[in-house]
């Protein structure tokens, strides 16, 4: 299995608050994304990641933001968390290409009361 | 957008019985993966296919590119093989966004 973590792995917050979820991969890969998944939609992606402090936005990227200051580390943060929000959240990584194939955290899930 | 649709959206077998999902896409792709979601929701990579027939264990898939569909095939299927099996591709344009399908439910009864 790819080496990825996510954390936390589970968070309940209030509307308003900010929010950093943290994905970490020891794969020294190039490629980093979050995506969200959502009853309904799928999973969508919300920024990716082409390298160190090379970043863009994904399809859902309004309310969200990330930094990546190192090649294991991708942080995704919610400014100002609301409950449209609510999702379960995935780091993927994937090699050199954008084509190579993705690999997938375990998921952060993100509860905005 | 390169638009993703699967096919069936249920499925329900009996432990031992073989199945076949489809997958259907709407451009050409540099990527198609199959992906297993079990009930604890972690995505399980079964085949990285952009073309061509690939086989692991039980499993095995097959990509038409230019035809624009693939092909998930599970044979003698076991309760373990239960959850939501989703297509996704990279799409010429799409610098890596993978786009997913709605998935398909599977269901196997002891």
């Amino acid at each position: 299995d790819a080496g990825i973590t996510q954390s936390p792995r589970h968070k309940v917050t209030e509307t308003g608050t900010p929010v950093t979820l943290r994905c970490h991969q020891t794969e020294n890969h190039r490629y980093m994304y979050w995506y969200r998944q959502d009853p309904g939609h799928g999973l969508r992606l919300i920024h990716y990641s082409y390298g160190v402090k090379d970043t863009d936005k994904g399809e859902v990227s309004d309310g969200y933001s990330v930094s990546r200051s190192k090649t294991e580390d991708f942080l995704l943060t919610l400014e100002s968390a609301t409950s449209s929000q609510t999702s379960v959240y995935f780091c993927a990584i994937s090699g050199q290409e954008f084509y190579n194939e993705q690999f997938f955290g375990p998921g952060t899930r993100l509860t905005v009361l | 957008g390169i638009q993703v649709e699967q096919s069936p959206p249920d499925l329900i077998l009996q432990e031992g019985a073989n199945s076949t999902l489809r997958c259907n896409f709407s451009d050409s792709v540099n990527n198609l993966q199959w992906f297993h979601q079990n009930p604890w929701g972690q995505l399980i990579n079964l085949f990285y296919i952009p073309s061509g027939t690939k086989q692991n264990g039980r499993l095995s898939a097959t990509t038409v590119a230019t035809e624009r569909y693939s092909l998930l095939y599970i044979s003698s299927s076991q309760t373990t093989d239960s959850g939501v099996y989703f297509c996704a591709v990279v799409g010429g344009t799409s610098y890596g966004k993978l786009t997913f399908g709605q998935g398909t439910i599977l269901t196997v009864h002891p």
